[in-house]
């Protein structure tokens, strides 16, 4: 069936170093993929998103690599710093569901000063 | 803007109360949805809303009932409370449906049923 999963549940970084969070996705038809921030005690707060028509995002330190061959998303945060810290969920959906959209189950990051 | 709001933060419950999460958004968006987030897990959509007077099912709906009289609230009814619905719960709004952009969360209900 559907599902969205990650390579890794915990992620740990150097404070300034660039962070890579991985997402597999099993649904060939999905077209919409989103990336939320999840701070501890709040809800998911909307990062980044990508179209199935494109390959790469880039938002303000952050950038959505999207690999349909493979079925692979990546999230990208450059110069990562203390206030990065947070569970990162990507999310697919697919136009002829729209209002359905699959979490994955999260990968968490923490930074080392 | 409030954004999208939530109470109560935090309840708890006995096995068979009923109770109703309150969810109410002021940035006059039509789609609105509940979903449930479990310890270590994704967030799951448990009913969904397109409109005023509009909604449907998501992944895990049973036990939980919901109505949408106005643009803005969007409650989330608990018949009978089980165990099983220990959970954070958190209410949603997005310009369109919520699949296809950018969707804004409410700060959460932790409930607790024993």
């Amino acid at each position: 069936g559907e599902s969205v999963g990650l390579h890794l549940p915990t992620l740990s970084v150097q404070e300034g170093d660039n962070s890579i969070i991985n997402c597999a996705y099993s649904n060939s038809a999905s077209d919409y993929f989103i990336w939320y921030k999840q701070e501890s005690g709040k809800g998911p707060q909307f990062i980044i998103d990508i179209r199935s028509n494109m390959d790469k995002r880039q938002g303000q330190r952050v950038t959505v690599l999207l690999n349909k061959t493979v079925k692979h998303l990546s999230l990208q945060i450059a110069a990562t710093q203390p206030g990065d810290s947070a569970v990162y969920f990507c999310a697919e959906n697919t136009y002829s569901s729209a209002s359905k959209i699959i979490f994955g189950s999260g990968t968490r990051l923490s930074i080392r000063p | 803007n409030a954004g999208v709001t939530q109470t109560p933060k935090f309840q708890v419950l006995k096995t068979g109360q009923s109770m109703t999460l309150q969810c109410a958004q002021d940035m006059n968006h039509e789609y609105m949805s509940w979903y449930r987030q479990d310890p270590g897990m994704g967030l799951r959509l448990i009913h969904y809303s397109v409109g005023a007077g509009i909604t449907d099912q998501g992944e895990v709906p049973n036990g939980y009932n919901v109505s949408r009289s106005t643009t803005e609230d969007f409650p989330l009814r608990l018949l009978s409370a089980a165990p099983s619905q220990t959970s954070v719960y958190f209410c949603a709004s997005s310009y369109g449906a919520g699949g296809q952009y950018e969707q804004y969360f409410g700060p959460g209900t932790r409930l607790t049923v024993t």
